[in-house]
């Protein structure tokens, strides 16, 4: 396992549509993360899995964002009817439980944008 | 209100200079501080700093942690081309039953040939 990989990298779609991402974690990590990132900004928290459950959930995450980690693997997230504000790096990240010190570590990233 | 501050914002200098980045914070139920570089794609894992007074290295990096001053340093000797980047610096709190990551706004470094 060479660490978290997340599909698709690039995304270009329009204003209305709907986008998915998926995040494949470190097979260890029981703790998956997703963040929104735009230019100039540090990552903003969105939610967070321990195993399938989510347990938070960011204000940012507005009724149009869905996220599910239905095994407790892979995780996606669904931006619906996407505006031009959606446009960001969108991060996935992983970490173990208990002992790691939150030491997270990040995928690649996902950019979307909306046109 | 949790936060974190880096300084300086941005910084340029030339190959071999020293540099110093810093991340102060005020945040409740202290965990831990990370330090991540950020080219253009995701964030990098530094360091993760828990303890007071202990430097950790790697390189020609190195990061150390006042606790009781609430503030961390990152150094880099020597620096590089390849060393220009965002550097940021998070710091990971106990909220509840759960635990978040505070990040701060970066230190953008350009370092000229």
């Amino acid at each position: 396992d060479t660490g978290v990989s997340q599909d698709p990298r690039h995304k270009i779609t329009k204003r209305g549509q709907n986008v998915t991402f998926r995040c494949d974690p470190i097979s260890e990590h029981n703790r998956l993360y997703w963040y929104r990132q735009t230019l100039g900004q540090g990552p903003e928290f969105l939610t967070y899995f321990q195993n399938e459950a989510q347990l938070e959930k960011s204000r940012l995450l507005s009724d149009r964002f869905s996220a599910e980690r239905p095994k407790g693997s892979f995780s996606t997230l669904e931006i619906q009817r996407t505006e031009q504000g959606d446009s960001a790096m969108y991060l996935c990240a992983s970490s173990l439980e208990e002992g790691s010190g939150n030491t997270i570590y990040f995928g690649e990233g996902s950019w979307l944008t909306v046109v | 209100e949790d936060k974190v501050v880096q300084s300086p914002l941005s910084l340029v200098v030339h190959e071999g200079d020293t540099v110093t980045l810093n991340c102060s914070y005020e945040v409740t139920n202290f965990r831990s501080l990370l330090w991540y570089k950020q080219e253009k794609k995701a964030p990098t894992f530094l360091f993760m700093l828990t303890s007071s007074g202990i430097e950790k290295k790697s390189g020609r990096l190195s990061s150390i942690l006042d606790k009781k001053e609430l503030f961390s340093i990152l150094n880099i000797t020597a620096t590089q081309t390849g060393d220009s980047a965002v550097y940021l610096c998070a710091v990971g709190i106990n909220a509840g039953n759960n635990r978040k990551l505070i990040w701060g706004l970066g230190t953008s470094l350009a370092v000229n040939p």
